[in-house]
């Protein structure tokens, strides 16, 4: 079974924090990975994707890989109330791409 | 910016009776995917297709459900003898490649079974 887990939250930060969202997963060959946004209502909308070890940033978000660990997470720097949504990892092995539950952030001005 | 396109937005069908669900991907993509997602729930995966056939499908794509890519260009979801439980949000996608690449999601069908 390919488990990808987060916390669902809800995760609270003030406007201008950095907010922090992480996931698990299970499958070990597991090769791309991926962080979607999705408004209530609405459907995914690709934010970050990363597939190497390490960090890779793009604009206010920075995406973290860990392979060893089995954890990707994500950082929202200078966050806005715009940012406030669900927040879903994804992650890809051959065409099956899974998703966590996600996590709900919520960003207070 | 190129878009999925999902149609109907809302359907709402009898229980036990048959749907279609349609979607149009993006012209240059050539994976395509059907999602689905219960209300309040996770985003569950049902089924991949490239060149024109069924790549991987989840344990809940059973024999109620089959896909089908009957032009060059629509990509549909068949739901036969529906139930309450089928209830949700069912999502398209579809991408430009396999391993590294990201889907983009139609905006969905909220399909009702009552």
């Amino acid at each position: 079974q390919k488990e990808v887990e987060q916390n669902s939250g809800p995760l609270s930060v003030p406007e201008g924090a950095i907010a922090s969202l992480n996931c698990t997963y299970s499958d070990r060959v597991s090769q791309s990975f991926f962080w979607y946004r999705q408004y209530s209502g609405k459907s995914p909308e690709l934010i970050m994707s990363i597939y190497s070890n390490g960090d890779k940033e793009d604009g206010r978000f920075t995406a973290q890989l860990n392979k060893a660990s089995q954890y990707v997470s994500l950082l929202i720097r200078d966050s806005q109330p715009s940012d406030s949504a669900t927040y879903l990892c994804a992650v890809k092995s051959n065409n099956d791409m899974r998703f966590g539950a996600g996590t709900r952030l919520t960003v207070k001005p | 910016e190129p878009e999925v396109t999902q149609t109907p937005s809302h359907q709402v069908t009898q229980m036990g009776q048959e749907v279609i669900l349609r979607c149009v991907p993006i012209s240059n993509h050539l994976y395509f995917y059907w999602y689905r997602q219960i209300l309040g729930q996770k985003v569950e995966f049902l089924v991949s297709f490239y060149n024109n056939e069924i790549s991987e499908k989840s344990e809940i794509f059973d024999d109620q459900f089959s896909v089908e890519r009957p032009d060059g260009s629509n990509f549909t979801l068949k739901i036969r003898s529906t139930k309450l439980e089928d209830s949700a949000m069912y999502f398209c996608a579809s991408s430009r490649g396999n391993i590294n690449y990201g889907y983009t999601f139609g905006s969905g069908t909220r399909l009702t079974v009552v």
